[in-house]
């Protein structure tokens, strides 16, 4: 699987949408790029993933830029609890690993 | 999504004594898998279990010291034996579900050996 590479902290004031960017120039055409967040001491929990194409759900957007080497996790509107451990994963196929770098550590201030 | 718990949801354990945790997820799945998080650091995969064969461990886990069980399509077990301090951690299960390939994680067993 590829590896990612993210800024290991980022702040973010309240209300504001949060952009976490995220490196995988070695990505390969049949990988996934997921999006994971660890609140403090909980479980890791899925946001979003895709492919080629740009995603959105309820929780954030994922825009993968056209020759998928990078992609940018966007949370519109951060609240505080949002505050959290972001992980980029990439992975190929059904029944992969998931490989956890280091993620970025999100702070949301008020 | 899949909801899954673990019991306990936290332990303290003595030095040379073993803890077994379970993960229960409420449908079918196939595949579970078991990840280490050790203090103030990222999860790493300990192994994958699926139903019906014996677990797959990562390099630097062997099955004395993390042995698996899955008996069936909605329940694993993860016994850390022989504990030292150095097992202090959060251990998560995960499964691979609803409907699609992503993996979605349990609440995690906190353990502090002693």
């Amino acid at each position: 699987d590829a590896k990612t590479t993210q800024p290991p902290s980022m702040d973010c004031a309240e209300g504001r949408a949060a952009n976490l960017p995220c490196n995988h120039s070695t990505i390969s055409g049949n990988e996934y790029v997921y999006w994971y967040r660890q609140i403090h001491s909980q479980g890791p929990q899925y946001i979003i993933h895709g492919l080629k194409n740009n995603e959105t759900n309820e929780m954030a957007s994922l825009i993968i830029t056209e020759d998928r080497k990078s992609s940018t996790l966007i949370l519109p509107h951060a609240t505080l609890r949002d505050t959290a451990v972001y992980y980029c994963i990439v992975i190929e196929t059904s029944g992969s690993r998931l490989t956890f770098g280091e993620g970025t550590q999100l702070t949301v201030n008020p | 999504s899949a909801v899954i718990s673990q019991k306990p949801s936290r332990d303290i354990c003595q030095r040379g004594t073993s803890l077994t945790i379970q993960c229960q997820v409420d449908s079918q799945v196939t595949m579970m898998f078991w990840y280490r998080q050790q203090p103030g650091q990222s999860l790493t995969l300990i192994a994958t279990a699926n139903q019906g064969s014996e677990a797959t461990y990562e390099s630097g886990f062997v099955i004395d010291k993390f042995p698996i069980s899955r008996p069936n399509l909605t329940f694993s077990t993860l016994t850390v034996s022989n504990l030292s301090p150095e097992d202090s951690s959060i251990y998560l299960c995960s499964v691979e579900g609803g409907g699609g390939d992503t993996q979605y994680f349990g609440p995690g067993t906190r353990l502090t050996v002693l």
